[in-house]
């Protein structure tokens, strides 16, 4: 069964700019979870989707958003991006039945 | 705020077990203790999950504690494929927001 895929691996934007990163969860799982990782912070909590609703939203501005669609896959999008906003992003999918959620393998975006 | 505490470092000799503990005395009834780790900056790595009983899978065994305040992550034959980072997590049913505290640094030296 192939693992939680995110797309691109590595993205490089300057400050100002957007970025789309994208997920696609195991198959059956509906659930979609986002987390950021800085090496100052650790590891943080983004939103949660289920069901292309979002179940659940950390704190972070506005500039962060994101959607699910039919096929569970999910995209999150950054707007004016910050040079704060360099960080390795985690996408997370679970299984509704045994409560095991797996991750991705991160995108690893720069801002300059 | 994290919801667990660990120590942020440990060492192990490979082929030992590797005890590593975990605080987690605020846990609400229906939170579950998850533990992942993360291998140089890759995506975290499942490792177990239990609500109160004792779990054992093909990578560690779980022990939570009666009063569900503690719990220890047992891998019983740690290699040096296990240095990671090791994160203790608590979440709540029917939510997947997962709150990761700082983990314990694991170093399996030969």
């Amino acid at each position: 069964k192939a693992g939680v895929t995110q797309t691109p691996r590595y993205l490089i934007k300057t400050r100002g700019q957007q970025v789309t990163l994208s997920c696609s969860p195991i198959s059956g799982h509906r659930s979609v979870s986002w987390y950021q990782q800085t090496p100052g912070q650790g590891l943080q909590f983004l939103f949660e989707y289920f069901s292309e609703t979002q179940r659940n939203k950390g704190n972070f501005p506005g500039r962060f958003s994101g959607r699910q669609f039919s096929n569970s896959r999910s995209e999150m999008n950054v707007s004016t991006l910050e040079l704060g906003d360099s960080a390795l992003y985690l996408c997370a999918s679970t299984n509704e039945v045994s409560y095991e959620q797996y991750f991705g393998p991160g995108t690893r975006l720069t801002v300059t | 705020d994290a919801k667990t505490t660990q120590p942020p470092s440990m060492d192990c000799a490979e082929g030992r077990a590797a005890n590593l503990p975990c605080n987690h005395s605020t846990i609400s009834g229906n939170e579950y203790v998850y533990w992942y780790r993360q291998i140089h900056s890759q995506g975290p790595q499942y490792i177990i999950h239990g609500l109160k009983n004792n779990e054992t899978n093909e990578m560690a065994s779980l022990i939570i504690t009666e009063d569900r305040k503690s719990s220890t992550l047992i891998l019983p034959h740690a290699t040096l494929r296990d240095t990671a980072v090791y994160y203790c997590i608590v979440r709540v049913v029917n939510t997947d927001k997962l709150i990761f505290g700082t983990g314990t640094r694991l170093q399996v030296f030969p």
